[in-house]
């Protein structure tokens, strides 16, 4: 199994840019989270997705954030306007329902620096 | 409402061992335990979901105590590839998002 997969692996983009996240969970799997990592802030989760439906968005910061996950096997969170505080890593995460009793696995996570 | 762990940073030598705490203000429901190596993803190591369960993986252990508002990550003759920062993972009983506590950074040095 490739685990869960996340593009780009890097993105460097200027303030004011529409930015574009996104992830591939790991197959079967049913629930799938988006996470933030910053030094200041830890890991902060912004939303999660119970087959293909947002079930709580109230992680993401403000507006201009935006999830989607269109079908089981890919999702998107999209940034616009981008400003340099969005830098960060962001993650993505999957696991077999959002149940207590299942491990989320990560993917290897996108790092975004704005300018 | 955020976990605290304690402690914030933690060095050990090799074969020494360590135990990092994760507690809540009111019961939670389950905690999970993951390890982040620096620049990659975190990893799970074990959840816990009873009072009074304890879980071990090798080395690495961990308990939550009755009332459930405590856990505690016992990593016993400390290996240097247990370099990282560890999160608990909680949630609770009114469904409160899954939150993570602000992490233990640990190093084991040779």
């Amino acid at each position: 199994d490739a685990g869960v997969i996340q593009s780009p692996r890097h993105e460097v983009t200027e303030m004011g840019q529409e930015v574009t996240l996104r992830c591939k969970p790991i197959s079967g799997h049913n629930s799938l989270f988006w996470y933030r990592q910053t030094m200041m802030r830890g890991l902060e989760l912004l939303i999660y997705f119970n087959n293909n439906v947002p079930i709580d968005d109230s992680g993401m910061p403000e507006d201009r954030f935006s999830a989607k996950m269109p079908n089981a096997s890919f999702s998107t969170l999209k940034i616009q306007p981008s400003e340099p505080r969005d830098s960060a890593v962001y993650f993505c995460a999957s696991s077999l329902d959002s149940s207590a009793y299942n491990e989320q696995f990560f993917g290897p996570g996108t790092r975004l620096t704005v300018l | 409402q955020q976990p605290v762990q304690s402690p914030q940073a933690v060095i050990l030598r090799e074969g020494e061992d360590a135990v990092i705490n994760c507690s809540s203000s009111k019961a939670l429901y389950s905690v999970h335990w993951y390890r982040q190596k620096h620049g990659e993803a975190p990893v799970f190591l074990m959840i816990l979901l009873k009072g009074g369960e304890q879980k071990g993986h090798e080395k690495i252990s961990a308990s939550f105590n009755e009332k459930k508002q405590q856990s505690s990550l016992y990593l016993t003759a400390s290996q240097l590839s247990y370099s990282g920062t560890y999160f608990c993972g909680t949630e609770f009983p009114d469904g409160q998002n899954f939150v993570f506590g602000p992490g233990t950074r640990l190093s084991v040095l040779p």
